[in-house]
This record gives structure tokens, C-alpha cells and sequence, in this order.
């Protein structure tokens, strides 16, 4: 069955600096990995879509992430942070067994200082 | 056009009740979906519809969890003799399996 893992439950970066979220899959290379982002208190907003092909994919906001099969990984990143990044983001990939399915990750709070 | 939406926003009930969630998919949509997403976690899938067949509900934590979709289009996610473990916040979405998008969610607290 397929899994993410996302490293760090918080991560906390000064406005202006690098955002570096970090997800991991389970071994088998999924068909498709995403990001999404929570804003409190608001449902989850798709922030970016891996399909197989290219390996860095770029989203909304400036985000975006790059595929690599080498390291089992999908990180998202962002080379300005701004204080309306600040948000919950989690990756997620569809489950083999049952397309209709999506497991997420646990999910990652992404906090920026002023 | 319109979102996916869920009502009501917020609920409160006490142990025992039974609570009836409402999604109105995006018009269109043949796929629906439910997650439920305790505090601090990432969203869990409970179930999915296509049109009104529901084709996968093992993710219903128990028998106390009923979702329907009589005419493929509204869906209502029904919990009975609500406990504790059942407050979360509870999302809808719709679209294809690839691509879902979500309504604001319900927060169900039980008391």
C-alpha cells in the first residue's frame, strides 16, 4: 500500500527565507504525488500535481517540488517566503489498491517570522 | 462557478445523538469523497461515491457511520449515537480520483 511520510510536524522560517517542506513515499513510484495547503479553518486547496514525466513541478504561489525517484522523495519548496504562506501543507499520494483513495501525510505547520 | 459546500460549518452534539452532515458537490462532479481529519492530522478517507453507487466505504470506522447519495448529486455523511472519538472535522470533496476538490469541512464536537 502506498504511504508518504512528511518530516517535521513544524517548521518555522524568517519572512523572506527559503521554505523547504519534506515528504517522502513508499517504495513503489506512484503514479501521481501532491501538495496541498490548509489555511485555518478552510478546507484543503491542491497546491501542486507530480504525473509521470517531468520531475520538477512548479504550483501555485511560487511553490513547487521536485520528484526524485533516487531518494523516494517529493519536497516542496519556496525561495521567498511570505507571511500568507504561513499554513498547514500536506502531501499525499493516491492509493494503489483503490484510485479513489487518497493518503495523506501527517502533515506539516509551516510558521513565518517577521 | 461554485465550490464544493458543506453544512453546517460547526456542530455540537452530546454523546448518544445521532448528527447528519451535509456536501453539495461541484455541479458535474460523478465523484464524491469523505475524509475525516482529527486534530493535528492529515485527512482520512472514509468513503467515495461515483454518481450514487458507493464504491468504496472501507474507510467507516464502524456500523455507527452511514453515508448516502440517493440521486448523485447531494451527499449526506449520517454518525449515530455520536462518542467522543467522533469529534473531528469532517471534508467532502469532489472531482476525479486524481484531481479532488474540497468543501471548508464540518466540525463535529461531541460532548
Amino acid at each position: 500500500a502506498q504511504s508518504v511520510t512528511q518530516l517535521g510536524s513544524h517548521v518555522s522560517v524568517s519572512e523572506g527565507a527559503l521554505v523547504l517542506l519534506r515528504c517522502n513515499y513508499s517504495s513503489s513510484v506512484p503514479p501521481y504525488l501532491f501538495w496541498y495547503v490548509q489555511y485555518p479553518n478552510q478546507g484543503l486547496q491542491l497546491l501542486l500535481k507530480y504525473t509521470t514525466g517531468a520531475t520538477l513541478v512548479k504550483g501555485i504561489n511560487g511553490f513547487e517540488a521536485e520528484f526524485k525517484k533516487s531518494e523516494t522523495s517529493f519536497h516542496l519548496t519556496k525561495p521567498s517566503a511570505h507571511m500568507s504562506d504561513a499554513a498547514e501543507y500536506f502531501c499525499a499520494v493516491p492509493q494503489y489498491s483503490s484510485a479513489s483513495k487518497i493518503i495523506f501525510g501527517s502533515g506539516t505547520r509551516l510558521s513565518i517570522r517577521p | 462557478g461554485a465550490g464544493v459546500s458543506q453544512s453546517p460549518r460547526y456542530k455540537v452534539a452530546k454523546r448518544g445523538q445521532d448528527v447528519a452532515l451535509r456536501c453539495d458537490p461541484i455541479s458535474g462532479h460523478v465523484s464524491l469523497f469523505w475524509y475525516q481529519q482529527a486534530l493535528g492530522q492529515g485527512p482520512e478517507f472514509l468513503t467515495y461515491f461515483q454518481n450514487e453507487a458507493q464504491l468504496d466505504k472501507s474507510g467507516l470506522p464502524s456500523d455507527r457511520f452511514f453515508a448516502e447519495r440517493p440521486e448523485g448529486s447531494v451527499s449526506t455523511l449520517k454518525i449515530q449515537r455520536t462518542q467522543q472519538e467522533d469529534s473531528a472535522v469532517y471534508l467532502c470533496a469532489s472531482g476525479s480520483s486524481y484531481e479532488q476538490y474540497f468543501g471548508p469541512g464540518t466540525r463535529l464536537t461531541v460532548t
